[in-house]
């Protein structure tokens, strides 16, 4: 099945900095989302984007589909920032989304 | 409710007994999801419910897991005879319709502990 690689695995940054989460993927796909999963363990949708640029408040997505890669990119970090940033791809032909294993942002004041 | 609702939050269980865990999805939402979060490791896929229909049971790790839907509404995920390995957060999402994950939102979780 489809693989999907998150990097790095680990990330702590200052309140104020600038990060910049990728996601590799191995295969053509669907759809591509970002979630943001909380110290509290609830996951809320970040982004829905299966190709191009979008960009909501501090963070920015952009996808290219054909090379199979996306990034996340959030500036001016707050600690309400932290979390596990997760990448999830629909490979097409199910309706399931497949997710990487997450990358854990630390933001300290 | 306003969001995607589950029961119990913690669960601790001896191995070998049974146990239910329950997702009550947002009123009106077609399509529901199971995903087990093992510590540390992304969501992996247990099976989707369209209306009370499971067209894909194919994360169903062993036939000692069975879930179902009634109504349209509220889902049960079932593990029988429970092993350590079933340890993990169960996490439901639901969405208007399938093929919109746009839509979609999770649950907090019901976290199972395997003794």
């Amino acid at each position: 099945g489809i693989q999907v690689e998150q990097s790095p695995p680990d990330l702590i940054l200052q309140e104020g900095a600038n990060s910049t989460l990728r996601c590799n993927f191995s295969d053509s796909v669907n759809n591509l989302q970002w979630f943001h999963q909380n110290p509290w363990g609830q996951l809320i949708n970040l982004f829905y984007i299966p190709s191009g640029t979008k960009q909501n408040g501090r963070l920015s997505a952009t996808t290219v589909a054909t090379e199979r890669y996306s990034l996340l990119y959030i500036s001016s970090s707050q600690t309400t920032d932290s979390g596990v940033y997760f990448c999830a791809v629909d490979p097409g032909g199910s309706e399931k989304l497949v997710f990487g294993k997450g990358m854990k942002l630390t933001v300290n004041p | 409710g306003a969001g995607v609702s589950q029961s119990p939050s913690n669960k601790v269980t001896e191995k070998g007994k049974d146990v239910e865990l329950r997702c009550d999805p947002i009123s009106g939402h077609t399509a529901l999801y199971w995903y087990r979060q093992r510590l540390g490791q992304g969501l992996e896929f247990l099976i989707y419910f369209q209306g009370n229909s499971a067209p894909d049971k194919s994360g169903l790790p062993s036939d000692r897991f069975s879930a179902e839907r009634t109504g349209e509404s509220v889902s049960t995920l079932t593990i029988q005879r429970t092993q350590q390995e079933d340890s993990a957060v169960y996490l439901c999402a639901s969405s208007l319709n399938p093929f919109v994950w746009l839509n979609a939102f999770f649950g907090q979780g019901t976290r199972l502990t395997v003794v």
